[in-house]
């Protein structure tokens, strides 16, 4: 499976818009990008799922380019009860198996 | 809809004992997965379940961890003797279909000392 990259960590204030990069150089083409999202002693919880260009749900937007080699996660006006750790997967569901594989994740503070 | 739970949410043992946590999917969920995070790591997979049989059991670290699922429902992990570096969170979670949104649990915390 593609090994991510994010960054550590980032902040933020109310109201603003958050984007989060990630990096996925070896995407293969089978590949779909996933991102979770978790809050301090709790499971991770499925934010949105991609494949290419752009989806977007109730909560974020994910935008993917042509060469899929990166996705950024989008959060529109976050809130402080946005601040948690927010992870990048990239993984082939065509495969016998759909275990994730989570990397370090992106750690966001949301500041009032 | 209740969703995926665990049982304890925290164990602390001494090395050498045994532990068994517990998880109970969301109800039809056929596909059961464990998870872990040890101190300052990254989330693992351990293995993944699909009704009663382990489809993928790659990511169980040594054969002190047995995990089951009797009747395709709830499943147990069993850490038998435990080493001070078990320590560290277990999560569970279940899907409907093979996909990658999975529903997890809050995790159990466990504390080998």
């Amino acid at each position: 499976l593609a090994k991510t990259t994010q960054p550590i960590s980032m902040d933020s204030y109310e109201g603003q818009e958050v984007n989060i990069t990630c990096s996925h150089n070896n995407i293969a083409t089978n590949d779909y990008i996933t991102w979770y999202q978790q809050f301090p002693s709790q499971g991770p919880r499925f934010i949105i799922q991609g494949y290419k260009t752009k989806v977007t749900n109730e909560v974020a937007s994910l935008f993917i380019p042509a060469d899929r080699k990166s996705s950024t996660l989008s959060l529109p006006r976050v809130s402080l009860s946005d601040t948690a750790v927010y992870y990048c997967l990239v993984g082939d569901l065509s495969y016998n198996t759909d275990k994730l594989i989570f990397g370090t994740g992106t750690r966001l503070q949301v500041f009032p | 809809e209740a969703g995926v739970t665990q049982f304890p949410s925290h164990s602390v043992i001494e090395k050498g004992q045994t532990v068994t946590l517990r998880c109970d999917p969301i109800s039809g969920h056929d596909n059961l997965y464990w998870y872990r995070r040890v101190m300052g790591k990254e989330i693992k997979f351990l293995l993944h379940f699909v009704k009663e049989s382990k489809q993928d059991e790659s990511g169980m670290p040594n054969n002190r961890f047995l995990a089951e699922r009797t009747g395709g429902t709830y499943s147990t992990l069993k850490v038998q003797p435990a080493e001070l570096e078990d320590s560290g969170v277990y999560f569970c979670a279940s899907s409907q279909d093979r996909d990658y949104e999975q529903y997890f649990g809050p995790g159990t915390r466990l504390t080998v000392t």
